[in-house]
């Protein structure tokens, strides 16, 4: 059976203070690992998908790297506005399964 | 401008009756989805279609209809035997199965 694991739970970070996100997969034949950002309310926003071992993408202070059985969000000198909960999510032969997420706090 | 549209924002429904959500979608995807999220939990998913005038059920798909008649429409129903409908749901969509999901902005359906 599919499964996508998220870790921590919660992360709190000072402004400025790098750290990063865990995402463990197990799922047959990967398609695509995907990355989210959620805001209170409001349906998940994509951020990037990576598709094969080696990968990296970056996008502001974010950047996604992918192993063969993990990816990692690194978040570097994060702002305020970086808190939301963050999803991760592998795309297998026919379905996505999704993590529970991170829900990240930066402290001004 | 492309992406997912859901309606109504919020809904609320008494006991006993069936409300549907609908999702439109003019991202020229083949697959729709709707996913039920419940305060702190993960997304599960309800439903999927991965092409038109076929649907198949998702890991919770119990009191829950949908239909598929347009490329560009999914709606859902959530029926009278759904015992817990309170909840935040989201429709999406992406290309095939398997690719990039991309979301509408949600639904909250509230029952009181």
């Amino acid at each position: 059976e599919d499964q996508v694991t998220q870790s921590p739970e919660a992360l709190r970070l000072q402004e400025g203070e790098s750290s990063s996100l865990n995402c463990s997969y197990t799922v047959s034949g990967l398609r695509g690992l995907f990355w989210y950002r959620q805001d209170p309310g409001k349906g998940p926003e994509f951020l990037f998908t990576l598709y094969s071992a080696g990968e990296e993408k970056e996008k502001e202070r974010l950047k996604a790297t992918l192993t063969k059985k993990e990816s990692f969000l690194h978040i570097t000198a994060p702002k305020p506005e970086d808190s939301a909960t963050y999803l991760c999510a592998a795309g297998g032969y026919q379905k996505v399964t999704f993590g529970t997420g991170t829900k990240l706090q930066v402290i001004p | 401008d492309g992406g997912i549209t859901q309606s109504p924002k919020y809904l609320f429904r008494k006991e006993g009756q069936n409300v549907t959500l609908s999702c439109e979608q003019n991202l020229n995807h083949d697959a729709m989805y709707w996913y039920r999220q419940d305060p702190g939990q993960g997304l599960r998913l309800i439903y999927y279609s991965q092409i038109v005038n076929d649907f198949q059920k998702g890991d919770i798909a119990e009191g829950y209809s949908v239909s598929r008649e347009k490329k560009e429409s999914f709606p859902l129903t959530v029926t009278s035997a759904q015992k817990n409908p309170t909840a935040f749901y989201l429709c999406a969509s992406s290309i095939t199965t398997g690719n990039t999901i991309y979301f509408g902005e949600g639904s909250w359906l509230t029952v009181v």
